[in-house]
């Protein structure tokens, strides 16, 4: 079965615009959460959505924010970016409910300039 | 309280030999431990998870120890092999989908 599509892999934007990703679960999972990657920080966890509710929050400032639709699929949205918002962005599927396996896209890489 | 302390940050290990990765945490409440295998350009994939009421689980080479009493667990590879060598994160997650990351350790196996 198909795995976890992050779309697009690379992007570089300009200080101060705005990005939107999008992540494509597992067929059948109904939970989609997001994670940062960066050298500095490791893996840290942004939001989880379940049946298109958010669940879970990290923290991070409001500049970032997400969405999820009827068919699961999620975006993340990062507005006003800042030259440290440059990182690895991880998209992770599960069923839901906790104790879970969560399985992760490739990610997308942003750089701001 | 929520966070996940890994160690080694790096290890390098001969073909054939035992990598250990430890992790310790503080919150009680978390009641699943997955570890997670990384290498460039790619995102972590799961490789072997534990439940706290499991002291023990083994999947072909990979082993997770649970000491629940000292907040440890541990992923030990047996038999590394040089196409071990990646990035490791131990996990943990409380209620709902939310997995907090220990820092990562870099295996390095050589030939």
């Amino acid at each position: 079965k198909a795995g976890v599509t992050q779309t697009p892999r690379y992007l570089i934007k300009t200080r101060g615009q705005q990005v939107t990703l999008s992540c494509s679960p597992i067929s059948g999972h109904r939970s989609v959460s997001w994670y940062q990657q960066t050298p500095g920080q490791g893996l840290q966890f942004l939001f989880e959505y379940f049946s298109e509710t958010q669940r879970n929050k990290g923290n991070f400032p409001g500049r970032f924010s997400g969405r999820q639709f009827s068919n699961s699929r999620s975006e993340m949205n990062v507005s006003t970016l800042e030259l440290g918002d440059s990182a690895l962005y991880l998209c992770a599927s599960s069923r839901g409910g906790g104790q879970n396996e969560a399985f992760f896209g490739q990610g997308t890489r942003l750089t701001v300039v | 309280q929520q966070q996940v302390k890994q160690s080694p940050q790096s290890l390098i290990v001969q073909k054939g030999g035992i990598s250990i990765i430890n992790c310790a945490y503080e919150n009680t409440a978390f009641d699943y431990f997955p570890w997670y295998q990384q290498f460039p350009g790619k995102g972590p994939a799961l490789l072997i998870a534990i439940r706290p009421d499991v002291s023990e689980k083994k999947e072909g080479r990979f082993t997770i120890s649970f000491n629940k009493s000292a907040k440890q667990f541990s992923l030990h590879i047996m038999d590394s092999q040089p196409g071990d060598s990646a990035t490791y994160f131990c996990a943990a997650e409380t209620s709902g989908s939310r997995l907090t990351f220990g820092e990562g350790t870099q295996l390095t196996v050589n030939p």
